[in-house]
């Protein structure tokens, strides 16, 4: 049963502790994104990787930090200078990269910051 | 600064009739767009897509208009089912480029 995983489905810290949100895929896709959701406003793009050990700075990557060493494998820490860390966090796959490709989500994660 | 703006956050229609979800956009640059499904606990699906140089586009129920000059696109669902009952984003792309622009959503609710 292919598809993308995050875990976990909520997520609480206190401020100034970094977080690590987890994205697994079994899809064998190349790329995959990470995107942030706020209320009231559309999906935008923190970070994306095209293929493994390589990743590029999205709209909003400031604050966050990913690594990409397995190709199924995608995760995205929130540090502690980002400003405004609580928000819905999704992650998505495509078998290659560019908009021409597909994106599959995962069921996201919400982080909460106190 | 929003590029994709959906200025309704939710719509209700009747079974069977049509559901009209529209979408603006500020960036002229913008060539490709997309429509996404997300039911509630899911990931947002990829419902249909128009290229900037077709203005209108047909998938079964779904069909996507493009009207460049507006600047404006729409997705009709005829006829809309209780299944259909989702939030609606569109997103749009320049180019071959990773970074799409997502609108906030437009929450569909098709009553029996």
């Amino acid at each position: 049963d292919g598809g993308i995983t995050q875990s976990p489905k909520y997520l609480f810290r206190k401020e100034g502790q970094n977080v690590t949100l987890s994205c697994e895929q079994n899809l064998n896709h190349d790329a995959m994104y990470w995107y942030r959701q706020d209320p009231g406003q559309g999906l935008r793009l923190i970070y994306y990787s095209q293929i493994v050990n390589d990743f590029q700075k999205g709209d909003i990557a400031e604050g966050y930090s990913v690594s990409r060493e397995k190709k199924e494998s995608f995760p995205l820490t929130v540090t502690s200078a980002q400003k405004n860390p609580t928000a819905f966090y999704l992650c998505a796959s495509s078998m290659g990269a560019g908009i021409l490709y597909e994106q599959y989500f995962g069921p996201g994660t919400r982080l909460t910051v106190t | 600064d929003q590029q994709v703006k959906q200025n309704s956050p939710s719509l209700s229609v009747q079974e069977g009739r049509i559901s009209i979800l529209n979408c603006d956009y500020t960036n002229s640059m913008f060539d490709y767009f997309l429509w996404y499904k997300k039911y509630p606990a899911e990931g947002p699906t990829f419902l249909i897509s128009i290229s900037s140089i077709k203005d209108k586009n047909e998938d079964g129920r779904f069909t996507v208009f493009l009207n460049k000059s507006a600047k404006h696109l729409s997705l009709h669902i005829v006829p809309s089912q209780p299944g259909d009952s989702a939030v609606y984003f569109c997103a749009a792309s320049v180019g071959n480029n990773n970074d799409m622009r997502f609108g906030a959503g437009t929450r569909l609710t098709v009553k029996p």
